[in-house]
């Protein structure tokens, strides 16, 4: 069964470093989604992405971060300069439809990032 | 602003009961719900999902209902069993995709 993969599945970097956190969506999948989980916290939605164009964001995804499709398979999450309360797990979702439509998105395990 | 509040926050039952997990939201102004499953250390896996017009949705032994007037949803889990166990999460979305999720309620079906 197709599945959602992300890399690295742990992350460690320091304080104002820059960090990529890729995922491959399921290949015939259009819709593409960055959520982030703080240690014990909410699951957090961050941004919607479709035809290479941010849809939807939340208050959380300000000028620190970025997403890009830079080719047919790879969806990444950058942050420009990290700091200590991004540590999370991020996840990486997909969808063939927009999944507020009713269609089912598909997570991938999670990147585990640590900010020192 | 939506707040989204799982009661109870973590359950722990024996093998074979059946078991209700509650989610109430404060902004009825939804499009849907969902309800999600969460294995410790993994993704998210999604269960079932509410459209605003409808009232029930049934998967397997799994039935979820939604009362959008009182802000409540509920996750029905019949005849519970170990493989269960895990942390069930409700989310209400708007008209423009942007969820908002609960804390969660933690399973744990013991045999």
């Amino acid at each position: 069964e197709p599945e959602v993969t992300q890399t690295p599945s742990h992350q460690v970097t320091q304080m104002g470093q820059e960090v990529i956190l890729r995922c491959v969506p399921i290949s015939n999948h259009l819709y593409f989604y960055w959520y982030r989980q703080i240690l014990g916290q909410k699951v957090e939605f961050l941004v919607s992405f479709y035809n290479n164009e941010i849809s939807e964001k939340s208050e959380i995804f300000d000028d620190q971060f970025s997403v890009e499709r830079p080719d047919g398979s790879n969806f990444t999450l950058k942050i420009r300069s990290t700091k200590l309360e991004d540590s999370a797990m991020y996840f990486c979702a997909s969808s063939i439809r927009l999944a507020g439509a009713g269609e089912t998105q598909y997570f991938g395990p999670g990147t585990r990032l640590l900010v020192l | 602003k939506q707040e989204v509040t799982q009661i109870p926050a973590a359950l722990s039952v024996p093998e074979g009961e059946n078991l209700v997990l509650n989610c109430s939201f404060t902004d009825s102004a939804i499009y849907n719900l969902q309800w999600f499953r969460q294995d410790p250390g993994k993704g998210l896996t999604s269960l079932l999902l509410i459209q605003s017009s409808q009232r029930e949705q049934t998967s397997g032994r799994l039935n979820a209902s939604l009362d959008k007037s009182s802000g409540r949803s509920t996750l029905y889990i019949a005849a519970s069993q170990p493989g269960d166990s895990a942390t069930y999460l409700c989310a209400v979305t708007p008209r423009s995709y942007i969820p908002t999720f609960g804390r969660g309620t933690s399973l744990i079906v013991h045999p």
